[in-house]
């Protein structure tokens, strides 16, 4: 069946470091991408999603690019905040199931 | 508009008791689907509803059941708890039929603790 993987956490950034998370999934057809984040103590909330290959979706600072020949959606960001400390979850949707990748936890520390 | 709510937030229960979970979706949304998360298994799809009907299932035991209302709400139901239970249960609903982008928004979760 369809699988996402993520890196492992937790990943630990000095504030303004450049954050990359690796998402890469495993789906027959063309699924659509999403990356959540889970802040403490909160529900799962949409950061950004991509829709078919060779999109870019974006939201507060947060990019990742659909990548069909790599079946990757990484996620990046420029200049990390403490705020940006949480959960964040690559998820696929192909059609009929959601898939959710295991999270990785993110700590920006100031 | 609001988003989906969840009640209660936080419930404790006794080894062998039955919990009722309630979640309402976004108005004009008509997909529910819970989730169990936990810090050892993670995020794991339980079931999903739409127009009242179940239209996927994950890979949990009978114990766990639910059903839709007519006015999209949704109810979870585990019975016979076990203290393997104890995880927050997300819900989220979605307006999308299916295919394409199927955005799901969620609600903040019950956190239920069997004892």
């Amino acid at each position: 069946g369809d699988s996402v993987t993520q890196m492992e956490g937790p990943v630990t950034l000095s504030e303004e470091a450049f954050l990359t998370i690796n998402c890469t999934y495993t789906a027959t057809g063309y699924p659509s991408l999403f990356w959540y984040v889970q802040y403490p103590g909160e529900g799962l909330q949409l950061l950004l999603k991509a829709t078919k290959a060779d999109d870019k979706g974006s939201n507060k600072g947060f990019e990742a690019t659909y990548r069909k020949e790599t079946t990757s959606f990484h996620l990046e960001k420029g200049s990390v905040q403490v705020s940006d400390s949480a959960v964040y979850f690559c998820a696929l949707w192909d059609g009929q199931n959601f898939v959710f990748g295991p999270g990785t936890r993110l700590s920006v520390l100031p | 508009k609001a988003g989906v709510t969840q009640t209660p937030r936080y419930l404790i229960k006794t080894r062998g008791q039955q919990v009722t979970l309630s979640c309402s979706p976004i108005s004009g949304h008509r997909s529910v689907s819970w989730y169990q998360q936990t810090p050892g298994q993670g995020l794991q799809f339980l079931f999903e509803y739409f127009s009242e009907t179940q239209r996927n299932k994950g890979n949990f035991p009978g114990r766990f059941s639910g059903r839709q209302f007519s006015n999209s709400r949704s109810e979870m139901n585990v019975s016979t708890l076990e203290l393997g239970d104890s995880a927050l249960y997300l819900c989220a609903s979605s307006l999308s039929v299916g295919g394409g982008s199927y955005e799901q928004y969620f609600g903040p979760g019950t956190r239920l603790t069997v004892t």
